[in-house]
């Protein structure tokens, strides 16, 4: 089983649409929680960051932690055509003898969004 | 502006040929990486250095090697390049390892 898995898609909605992304993982050591946004032909951008388990909520996006079941997501309201873009989940955790975290990603959701 | 800038943008070389990523920032980071980005395998790290003076193998370090040449700049070096490393190559850095990372713009590396 890879430790995080995220659904390629792609998924096309409409203009205004409420967006749900997701990845789940097995590593219950994971602590800390990221959503970049990759533009075609750019690097990834950090978009949210979160520690603990619960809802973050900055502007239009909303990331959300449930570690008992392993499962984290980004919301996206009033979807915008900028918002089209691919969607990575990261998650990090303390590598025991490197004394350094390292980021695991997930391969990412392309998402468009619709006039 | 500030960030991480990485030389060159494009480019193609011949099985065999070696050559050197470069990548610098400027936000007085710790630690820095370097990925590569293929179609449906995601970011996949290479070689990491958590500060100035260490480096360590990440994923995939066959074929690559990698100088932390100041704090600033970190470059990775392909010394005899083969088809199979064709793909797309960020450096990143962050203040400590656990923060979220700061990507470059990539270098599109062909081999043929």
């Amino acid at each position: 089983q890879k430790e995080v898995e995220q659904d390629p898609g792609p998924l096309s909605v409409p203009e205004g649409a409420i967006v749900s992304l997701n990845c789940t993982y097995s590593n219950s050591a994971f602590q800390y929680f990221m959503w970049y946004r990759q533009y075609s032909r750019k690097g990834p951008e950090l978009l949210m960051y979160t520690y603990s388990s619960g809802n973050k909520e900055d502007g239009r996006f909303t990331a959300q932690v449930d570690k008992s079941s392993k499962y984290i997501s980004l919301f996206i309201r009033d979807s915008q055509p900028s918002d089209s873009a691919t969607y990575l989940c990261a998650m990090s955790v303390r590598r025991l003898g490197a004394g350094s975290y390292q980021l695991t990603f997930g391969k990412g959701t392309k998402l468009s969004v619709i006039p | 502006n500030a960030g991480v800038t990485q030389t060159p943008k494009f480019q193609v070389l011949k099985t065999g040929q070696s050559m050197t990523l470069q990548c610098a920032q400027d936000m007085n980071h710790n630690s820095m990486y370097w990925y590569r980005q293929d179609p449906g395998m995601g970011l996949r790290l290479i070689y990491y250095s958590a500060s100035e003076g260490t480096t360590d193998k990440g994923e995939v370090p066959n074929g690559y090697n990698v100088s932390r040449l100041n704090k600033r700049e970190f470059s990775l070096r392909l010394e005899s390049a083969a088809p199979s490393q064709t793909s797309v190559y960020f450096c990143a850095s962050s203040e400590r390892s656990s923060d979220g990372y700061t990507f470059g713009s990539g270098t599109r590396l062909t081999v043929v």
